[in-house]
């Protein structure tokens, strides 16, 4: 069984850049929440895929955006970065019918220059 | 909406004594509770989780936990700890059957000293 893999794991942007970061999820599972860890801090909730559609959303602007692909793997694209954007991003794949727990990657760490 | 509050952000203690780690939680409903580690460069691990039923839940490596509606906590405890224990802890809080809003602490750091 293969676990959650994250694409890549270091990147560094300039602020006003736009980025990509990639999941692919747990096998058996369709649900995919992403997550922003400030350093020091908890994750905070940016949204969740089901089956390819947004399934609830955080406290996070528009420039913020995702993908779900047929295969359950996802992107989080963000736009227009801000310094404040740098932070890990970890990404997490569940099953309805698998006790709701989440099953997280590495992450990713963007630094915002 | 549900929230979660880490009462200790670091502990620090010998290897062998025994440790608890402080969470409680704010929700006007009932909730699902999850203790997950996080080793340095590493993604979140799941250690044990509360969804109903016994309100003590134990994690295969000595960890356990405990169900308290009224005081509205979930802390961790175990016995004896190890250096290798040493991370960073984090309790979440999501709604029942639905999981697309985990709510986390901000963190305990576990510091085992030999």
């Amino acid at each position: 069984e293969t676990g959650v893999t994250q694409s890549p794991t270091h990147l560094i942007k300039t602020r006003g850049q736009q980025v990509t970061l990639r999941c692919s999820s747990q096998s058996g599972h369709n649900t995919v929440s992403w997550y922003q860890q400030a350093l020091g801090q908890g994750p905070q909730f940016i949204f969740q895929y089901y089956r390819e559609e947004e399934n609830g959303r955080g406290n996070f602007p528009p420039r913020f955006s995702g993908l779900q692909f047929p295969n359950y793997s996802s992107e989080l694209n963000v736009n227009a970065l801000e310094l404040d954007d740098s932070a890990l991003y970890l990404c997490a794949s569940s099953s309805r019918t698998g006790g709701y727990e989440q099953y997280f990657g590495p992450g990713t760490r963007l630094t915002v220059t | 909406a549900q929230s979660v509050t880490q009462l200790d952000s670091q502990v620090p203690v010998f290897e062998e004594a025994p440790v608890e780690l402080r969470c409680n939680y704010s929700s006007s409903v009932s909730v699902y509770l999850f203790w997950y580690v996080q080793y340095p460069n590493q993604g979140l691990q799941l250690l044990l989780k509360y969804l109903s039923g016994s309100t003590l839940v134990k994690s295969i490596n000595g960890f356990e936990a405990e169900f308290n509606k009224s005081q509205t906590s979930f802390h961790l405890r175990k016995p004896s700890v190890h250096i290798s224990d040493t991370a960073e802890y984090f309790c979440a809080v999501t709604l029942p059957y639905n999981n697309n809003d985990m709510r986390f602490g901000a963190g305990t750091r576990l510091t085992v000293k030999p």
